[in-house]
C-alpha cells in the first residue's frame, strides 16, 4: 500500500515567485493535513481538511499561503510570492476520523533564494 | 486547550542502554496518545499509540509506552538502545476538536554514543 506521496521531494526558487507543493494522500483516508517544520519554529500546523473541506487555517502564516483540495486524493500548498523566510520541510499528513493517527509523507525541502 | 509537555529536548544515551523519553498531556477528555519517530531528512513515523484498553502500549523497534492516567504521562521505553534509535521523537495527543488534529510536542532529540 502506497503511503502519502509529496512532490517535489525538494524546490529551490527565488524570492518573488510562486511555489507549489503538491500531496497525494494514503486511498481510503478523509483527513489531510498540512505542516511546516524549522529549527526555529519546530513543527506547525498550517491547514487541515475533512472530506476535502477546509476545516481549519488559522496556522497558515500569511496571505501568501493558499491551500486547495479539489477531490480525496489530491491537494496543494502554494506560495505566491515566496519569500526566503519560507525556507523549510513541508509535511502533508492524512488519516481516517476515527483512529486518530496520522501518516506523513516524506516532505517538501523548500529554499528561497 | 490541550497540550503535551517533553522534558528535555536532547537525551543522550550509551549504546546498550535504557531509553527513556518523557511525555505528559494536559488533556479535558480521555486521551488518545502517540509517539512518532523522525530519521533525518524523513517524514514523522507512527511508532505506538494508546487508545483505549492496556495502559502499556508496544510499538515497532522494541519501543513501549505506559499511560498513567494518575500522573497524565504516557513515557517512551526501550531496555537496550541501539545506534539505529538516534532520531528526534514527538509525543502528541488528539484534539478533543475532532478531524484527527494532533497536538504536537516539542520533540526530543535522542542520540545513541558507542
Amino acid at each position: 500500500d502506497a503511503g502519502v506521496i509529496q512532490s517535489p521531494r525538494h524546490e529551490v526558487t527565488e524570492m518573488g515567485q510562486e511555489v507549489t507543493l503538491r500531496c497525494k494522500p494514503i486511498s481510503g483516508h478523509n483527513s489531510l493535513f498540512w505542516y511546516r517544520q524549522t529549527m526555529m519554529r519546530g513543527l506547525e500546523l498550517l491547514i487541515y481538511f475533512n472530506n476535502n473541506v477546509p476545516i481549519d487555517d488559522s496556522g497558515m502564516p500569511e496571505d501568501r499561503f493558499s491551500a486547495k483540495m479539489p477531490n480525496a486524493s489530491f491537494s496543494t500548498l502554494k506560495i505566491q510570492p515566496s519569500e526566503p523566510r519560507d525556507s523549510a520541510v513541508y509535511f502533508c499528513a492524512s488519516g481516517r476520523t476515527g483512529p486518530g493517527e496520522q501518516y506523513f509523507g516524506p516532505g517538501t525541502r523548500l529554499t528561497v533564494t | 486547550a490541550q497540550s503535551v509537555t517533553q522534558l528535555g529536548s536532547h537525551v543522550s544515551v550509551s549504546e546498550g542502554a535504557l531509553v527513556l523519553l518523557r511525555c505528559n498531556y494536559s488533556s479535558s477528555v480521555p486521551p488518545y496518545l502517540f509517539w512518532y519517530v523522525q530519521y533525518p531528512n524523513q517524514g514523522l513515523q507512527l511508532l505506538l499509540k494508546y487508545t483505549t484498553g492496556a495502559t502499556l502500549v508496544k510499538g515497532i523497534n522494541g519501543f513501549e509506552a505506559e499511560f498513567k492516567k494518575s500522573e497524565t504521562s504516557f513515557h517512551l521505553t526501550k531496555p537496550s538502545a541501539h545506534m539505529s534509535d538516534a532520531a528526534e521523537y514527538f509525543c502528541a495527543v488528539r484534539s478533543s476538536g475532532g478531524y484527527n488534529k494532533l497536538i504536537f510536542g516539542a520533540g526530543t532529540r535522542l542520540a545513541v554514543h558507542p
